[in-house]
């Protein structure tokens, strides 16, 4: 059975601070990894990773994935109490048409 | 273009009521999805539907059923409503896979449900 995990499930940092978020993974014929931001209400989509080593940026915001050890990191510098909010990890394997979520990591930004 | 629309955003039952959520897109999406989502829990999927006409079971389907009558709907039903139902429901759409389409899932803003 296909499985996300992510960590820590919970991060209270300073205004300014960086963070990593992780996310691990085991998934039968992989073939893409997601990252979402939930604020309020409805996920909002950030990256999709296919491919090792490649990373992508969004301002401040950096992901990577490792496929041989079976992870993803998602980097946020200078953060901002506007970063506050879940990050959810999803992965989806090439036969199947629904994304396994991960727990979500709580990031809370103090000023 | 509104994207993913739910209705109704908030909803009481008491328990054995039965009721049904809404799900539109406008983007022309074959994948339709129903999540719950609890806390610590992430996101659990109820159901899906990859077209119209065609329904399968996620990883959390019983004391749900739904129906995709319309490609651009995908209906949430609760026959008899139950406490541990008390939850928050997402709709998402996403393309088919392939042709150089994203897998992206795009998000409704959710329902909130209690069932008393």
């Amino acid at each position: 059975e296909d499985k996300v995990v992510q960590s820590p499930l919970s991060l209270v940092v300073h205004e300014g601070d960086t963070v990593t978020l992780n996310c691990s993974y085991e998934v039968t014929n992989f073939r893409s990894l997601l990252w979402y931001k939930q604020e309020k209400k409805a996920p909002t989509f950030l990256f999709m990773l296919t491919s090792s080593g490649i990373e992508k940026k969004s301002g401040r915001l950096s992901s990577i994935l490792d496929k041989k050890e079976l992870f993803s990191i998602l980097n946020i510098t200078a953060t901002q109490t506007g970063d506050s909010a879940i990050y959810l990890c999803a992965v989806l394997n090439q036969g199947a048409q629904k994304l396994v979520f991960g727990q979500g990591t709580r990031l809370t930004i103090n000023p | 273009n509104a994207g993913v629309t739910q209705t109704p955003k908030f909803r009481v039952l008491k328990t054995g009521q039965s009721m049904t959520l809404l799900c539109a897109q406008d983007m022309n999406h074959e994948y339709m999805y129903w999540y719950r989502q609890d806390p610590g829990m992430g996101l659990r999927l109820i159901h899906y539907s990859v077209g119209e006409g065609t329904t399968a079971k996620g990883e959390v389907p019983d004391g749900y059923n739904v129906s995709r009558l319309k490609k651009q709907n995908f209906l949430l039903g609760l026959e008899s409503a139950a406490p541990s139902q008390t939850s928050v429901y997402f709709c998402a759409s996403s393309y088919t896979r392939g042709q150089g389409r994203t897998d992206t899932q795009y998000f409704g803003p959710g329902t909130r449900l209690t069932v008393l």
